[in-house]
């Protein structure tokens, strides 16, 4: 089946600017995951959602992010006011159920230029 | 908190020969589940293989193995029969279940595989 999906590719924008990132998780997994990838860093863990459960936010780095996942499914990474260190790779993830033996599977990640 | 630390930014080796990625990592915790991951050009992070850290048996899947050394808190990554195709960023990864099943990543080993 189609895996994890993420929209758009690439996206620049101008500093000030609000930006919505969008993933499609895989048909039927309940856990998905958002990280970012600044130029030469490993992943950084922003937002976790769960189900219905209350989202683990523990990873954004400012008020400036949010997300929401509608219907248990599909989620919107926003970034308001959008700053230059904001530039990275943005990767959603998302796996049958939680539990660490439960893989991840990955998108391909919306490349995010702020200039 | 937990850290995962790769400390080889770069490595190079020969098409058909053998490499090691190191990857260390500091924990409190006594249940927890080491990874590597892929990352090819296209951006989109592959599960090469992981490790359960109750199982004192190394996990191997195919040309790759690792090498768990739990006291030291260590887990390499063998490449045995290098292809052009191994070349990539490579992540080693930690979750557990305290950590809220997110993964935490070291900043990576670029390969570059020479024909």
């Amino acid at each position: 089946g189609a895996g994890v999906s993420q929209s758009p590719s690439n996206k620049v924008t101008e500093k000030g600017k609000d930006v919505e990132l969008r993933c499609d998780p895989i048909s039927g997994h309940t856990a998905l995951y958002w990280y970012r990838q600044s130029l030469g860093q490993g992943l950084e863990f922003l937002i976790y959602f769960q189900g219905n459960s209350a989202p683990d936010k523990s990873g954004l780095p400012s008020d400036r992010f949010s997300a929401e996942r509608t219907g248990g499914s599909v989620s919107t990474l926003t970034i308001q006011r959008t700053q230059q260190e904001d530039s990275a790779v943005y990767l959603c993830a998302s796996s049958l159920s939680p539990g660490v033996y439960n893989e991840q599977f990955f998108g391909p990640g919306t490349r995010l230029t702020v200039l | 908190a937990q850290t995962v630390t790769q400390s080889q930014p770069e490595m190079s080796v020969q098409e058909a020969e053998t490499v090691t990625l190191s990857c260390t990592y500091d924990t409190s915790e006594s249940d927890y589940y080491l990874f590597w991951y892929k990352q090819p050009p296209s951006r989109q992070m592959i599960l090469v293989i992981r490790q359960e850290a109750y199982k004192q048996q190394n996990a191997t899947e195919n040309r790759f193995s690792v090498n768990f050394q739990k006291a030291a808190k260590s887990f390499s990554l063998k490449i045995s029969d290098s292809q052009l195709g191994d070349a990539a960023m490579y992540f080693c990864a930690y979750r557990s279940k305290s950590s809220g099943d997110k993964l935490t990543f070291g900043t990576g080993t670029r390969l570059a595989v020479r024909p």
